[in-house]
């Protein structure tokens, strides 16, 4: 079945240093989501990407689909202690599929 | 944040006791997840329901069953509870508007299985 990698597991940074997070699919994706999640919360819907290389921005964080819709990546931009939780990748083959998540990457900036 | 609700927040079973999980929603969406939380594992998807009484399974399903009988209400069933279910579990939805759309989960319900 279909399978979502996400590298680093974890990621120590300090407050002020870029953080980025990759996931890979087996399968080609329809669509990729990313979600955040706050030390004891639930996830939170990011943002969506949809096209071959798409590119999204908001604020400081920076989104992107790879051209063969199997892999995306995170990057965050001078990180900030608000930025702390574990970072989701979740990924459908078809438009309405099932939401297959990765296994996240748990972030930590030290202030 | 969405209108779902899961009950209960917290509990506490004993091994090879049926639980039942509830994850109730007031905004008429299609789709309804279960999903479990577990250190290292992410979110794994345990069943999902794309309608009333239409439900499939997801990739760890052994050991639970689930209904939904109307759209707002989604059941998860431990029938014989076991530790390695000890987990949090996730409750999420997602509407029906093409090209994907994205889920929105409740707060989670904390499983402790001993």
């Amino acid at each position: 079945g279909q399978q979502v990698m996400q590298i680093p597991q974890y990621q120590h940074v300090q407050e002020g240093e870029d953080f980025t997070t990759y996931c890979n699919s087996s399968t080609t994706l329809s669509n990729i989501q990313w979600y955040k999640q706050r030390p004891g919360g639930h996830p939170v819907f990011l943002i969506q990407l949809v096209k071959s290389g798409e590119v999204k921005k908001q604020k400081r964080l920076t989104f992107q689909f790879g051209e063969a819709k199997k892999n995306s990546s995170l990057h965050i931009t001078a990180t900030q202690t608000t930025d702390v939780g574990t970072y989701f990748c979740a990924g459908r083959n078809t438009s309405y599929g099932k939401l297959t998540f990765g296994q996240g990457t748990i972030l930590t900036v030290h202030p | 944040d969405a209108g779902i609700t899961q009950s209960p927040r917290h509990k506490v079973t004993e091994t090879g006791t049926p639980v039942t999980l509830r994850c109730h929603q007031t905004e008429n969406h299609r789709y309804m997840y279960w999903y479990r939380q577990d250190p290292g594992h992410g979110l794994r998807l345990i069943h999902y329901s794309y309608g009333v009484k239409d439900t499939d399974k997801g990739e760890v399903s052994d050991g639970y069953s689930v209904s939904r009988s109307k759209t707002e209400d989604f059941l998860l069933t431990l029938e014989s509870a076991t530790s390695s279910q000890t987990s949090v579990y996730f409750c999420a939805i997602s509407e029906d508007r093409g090209l994907g759309t994205e889920a929105f989960f409740g707060q989670g319900t904390r499983l402790t299985v001993v």
